[in-house]
C-alpha cells in the first residue's frame, strides 16, 4: 500500500458524460501528478500539480482538467467523454517537485465508457 | 520530445532462471531513471537511480545505470512466479518539474 488513495475504483459511464476522479496523496506529499493508462499508448503523464499550483502539462485533453485543493487532495475532471477515454487513471504523489524523487501510485481507476 | 523505449516486451522464463530487462532513453535535462514493478493495478516502486547513485541492488533485484549509454538494466536473479509482472522503466527529466515519461514495459512472465 503506498500511501495514495484514489476514488471510486471503477467507474462507467456513457458518451458525452462528465465524470470527478479523486485522489489523496501520501501524507506529507506536497506534489500530485496525474496519469492515463491504456493498452496502446501504456502509461501517459497528464498534469502535475505543487501545493495547490500546476506545474507541469503533458499528454492533457482540453476536455480535461484537475485541481489540487488546499487539504491537497486533488481532482481531475474529464468531460464530453468519448469511448477512447476508457482507460486507467493513476494519481501519483511526491514529496517536492525538486531532487527527482520517487513517485508514489494510487491504485488507480478504472474508467469505462460506452 | 522524451523518448523511453523497454525491450523486450515480452519475456517467458522459468523458475530459476536469471533475467535482465533494458531500458534506453533520449530525454533533455535527465534527472533520474525509476524502475516500477506492476501485477494487477498500481505500478510499484522497486529503484531509483541518479547521477550519483547509478547501481542500486534489493535481494534479487538489481540495477544499473549507463549515463555513457542513456541506458539502464534491471536484473533479477533466481526468479519466482511472484515475479510475474509487468515491469516500467520510467525517467524524469526536464527543468522544474519531475513528470515521467514511461517505457511500454516488459511482460514478465515466470512459469514453474
Amino acid at each position: 500500500d503506498s500511501g495514495v488513495t484514489q476514488t471510486p475504483k471503477h467507474l462507467i459511464t456513457a458518451t458525452g458524460q462528465r465524470v470527478t476522479l479523486r485522489c489523496s496523496p501520501r501524507s506529507g506529499d506536497l506534489s500530485v501528478y496525474w496519469y492515463q493508462q491504456s493498452l496502446d499508448q501504456g502509461l501517459q503523464f497528464l498534469i502535475q500539480y505543487y501545493n495547490g499550483e500546476e506545474r507541469a502539462k503533458g499528454n492533457i485533453l482540453e476536455r480535461f482538467s484537475a485541481q489540487q485543493f488546499p487539504d491537497l487532495h486533488s481532482e481531475l475532471n474529464l468531460s464530453s467523454l468519448e469511448l477512447g477515454d476508457s482507460a486507467l487513471y493513476f494519481c501519483a504523489s511526491s514529496v517536492s517537485y525538486s531532487g527527482g524523487e520517487t513517485q508514489y501510485f494510487g491504485p488507480g481507476t478504472r474508467l469505462l465508457v460506452l | 520530445e522524451d523518448k523511453v523505449v523497454q525491450s523486450p516486451l515480452s519475456l517467458v522464463v522459468h523458475e530459476g532462471d536469471t533475467v535482465t530487462l533494458n531500458c534506453s532513453y533520449e530525454v533533455t535535462n535527465f534527472r533520474s531513471l525509476l524502475w516500477y514493478k506492476q501485477e494487477k493495478k498500481a505500478p510499484t516502486f522497486l529503484f531509483m537511480l541518479t547521477s550519483s547513485g547509478i547501481e542500486k541492488k534489493s535481494g534479487r533485484l538489481s540495477s544499473i545505470l549507463d549515463k555513457k549509454e542513456l541506458s539502464s538494466i534491471l536484473n533479477i536473479t533466481a526468479t519466482q512466479t511472484g515475479d510475474s509482472a509487468i515491469y516500467l522503466c520510467a525517467v524524469a527529466a526536464g527543468a522544474g518539474s519531475y513528470q515521467l515519461t514511461f517505457g511500454k514495459g516488459t511482460k514478465l512472465s515466470v512459469i514453474p
